[in-house]
């Protein structure tokens, strides 16, 4: 069945520190990926995603993610988490499922950056 | 300005009332889509829409019903609510494809006593 999976669900850094959330799914054929970011009390807004091309996608506010089909991964980074990133995190995937296109998302991963 | 809406933001309702969310987009899009996100559970899909009068179960379709009579509205609807539907609930809109991305809306919190 068609999956997508978020190993962390809550994560908590300082400042400055690198995160990288993981996310992995489990699709058959031509899967997008995406990631959205909800802010707290507001609604889901996307940060990046990955159509086709290069694996590597800079998304909105310094994120990027990585594609890798090998390991049907499409990990969150960021070099230097700020305060205001303190929000929850879905990865979601794409793909065509009984000739309808379906969207399934992950179970959502919390952060929460120390100023 | 692109965008999806919903109404009320906020509700609060007892066991057994009929209530109806709505949900409007002005991006022409074909698909639409409800979820009820949860914590621990993400979003679940609750009922989509590939086009006008085109509708049809997602992933927790029971105790929801929806209607697409135009193409920018498609209203949620609960018969008769019940406490286990407090929840938040998302309309998103898309145009119907590969290569699309889902808008949401800002969510309606719903709370069933």
């Amino acid at each position: 069945a068609q999956s997508v999976s978020q190993h962390n669900h809550h994560v908590i850094l300082s400042e400055a520190a690198s995160l990288e959330l993981g996310c992995n799914y489990s699709y058959g054929g031509t899967v997008n990926l995406f990631w959205y970011v909800q802010y707290p009390g507001q609604h889901l807004q996307l940060l990046l995603k990955y159509f086709s091309g290069d694996p590597l996608v800079k998304g909105i506010k310094g994120f990027e993610a990585e594609f890798i089909k090998s390991k049907f991964s499409f990990n969150l980074r960021k070099p230097s988490v700020q305060w205001s990133d303190t929000a929850e995190y879905f990865c979601a995937g794409g793909a065509f499922t009984s000739g309808t296109y379906k969207y399934i998302f992950g179970t959502g991963t919390r952060l929460k950056v120390l100023a | 300005e692109a965008q999806v809406t919903q109404n009320p933001r906020y509700l609060i309702t007892v066991t057994g009332k009929k209530l109806t969310v709505t949900c409007s987009q002005n991006m022409n899009h074909e698909y639409m889509s409800w979820y009820r996100q949860d914590p621990g559970l993400g979003l679940r899909q609750i009922y989509y829409s590939m086009n006008v009068e085109v509708t049809d179960k997602g992933d927790v379709p029971e105790g929801y019903k929806v209607s697409r009579k135009e193409k920018r509205n498609f209203p949620l609807i609960l018969e008769s609510p019940s406490p286990n539907q407090t929840s938040l609930y998302f309309c998103a809109s898309s145009l119907q494809g590969v290569n699309t991305e889902a808008f949401f809306g800002q969510g309606t919190r719903l709370t069933v006593v």
